[in-house]
């Protein structure tokens, strides 16, 4: 059964440094999105990205974010210079529509800033 | 914010059904309800979906009440591995993010 596959699983950094998620989405996939989940707490939408672009973003998703699909399997999520309330797990999602019923989730990366 | 109401915890014992309920008294008419769960800290797994019917699939089935104002998930016969967070969210069809609560973290018990 195909997957969301994200890497690494879990990446330390001290803050302010920049750190690069990756994530491999479903290949015949096209829209693609990010969440991230602070510990104990709510899931929450951070992006979505179809056709080279932001289709919708939250207030989470500030100018330290950065989405960007660099070839035709990748899908990465940046964040400029990480602070410590970035410590979060975050999902990479994909869909095969636009408000498809069922998006299909990776396993996420455990991100802990120092 | 979320615009479901779910007990936060529940309890079934394994091999009986689980039945786990949602509020959505500000339900729109474009706006269909939708079951995650969440396993341990895995990714969110999609369950099952409706607008206004009843429907069925191998995982579970979903109860709408005809006022649309609230929804029941059945998992027929609950295992271990069902312990889990299960949230439950309206979403407009032409909606692209799911806006996930607090859920009801489900424990089957032995």
């Amino acid at each position: 059964e195909p997957e969301v596959t994200q890497t690494p699983s879990h990446q330390v950094t001290q803050m302010g440094q920049e750190v690069i998620l990756r994530c491999v989405p479903i290949s015949n996939h096209l829209y693609f999105y990010w969440y991230r989940q602070i510990l104990g707490q709510k899931v929450e939408f951070l992006v979505s990205f179809y056709n080279n672009e932001i289709s919708e973003k939250s207030e989470i998703f500030d100018d330290q974010f950065s989405v960007e699909r660099p070839d035709g399997s990748n899908f990465t999520l940046k964040i400029r210079s990480t602070k410590l309330e970035d410590s979060a797990m975050y999902f990479c999602a994909s869909s095969d529509g636009p408000g498809a019923n069922e998006q299909f989730f990776g396993p996420g990366t455990r991100l802990t800033v120092l | 914010d979320a615009k479901t109401t779910q007990p936060p915890s529940m309890d079934c014992a394994e091999g009986r059904a689980a039945n786990l309920p949602c509020n959505h008294s500000t339900i729109s008419g474009n706006e269909y309800v939708y079951w995650y769960r969440q396993i341990h800290s895995q990714g969110p797994q999609y369950i099952i979906h409706g607008l206004k019917n009843n429907e069925t699939n191998e995982m579970a089935s979903l109860i709408i009440t005809e006022d649309r104002k609230s929804s029941t998930l059945i998992l027929p016969h609950a295992t271990l591995r069902d312990t889990a967070v299960y949230y439950c969210i309206v979403r407009p069809d032409y909606g692209q993010n799911f806006v996930f609560g607090p859920g009801t973290r489900l424990s089957v018990l032995p």
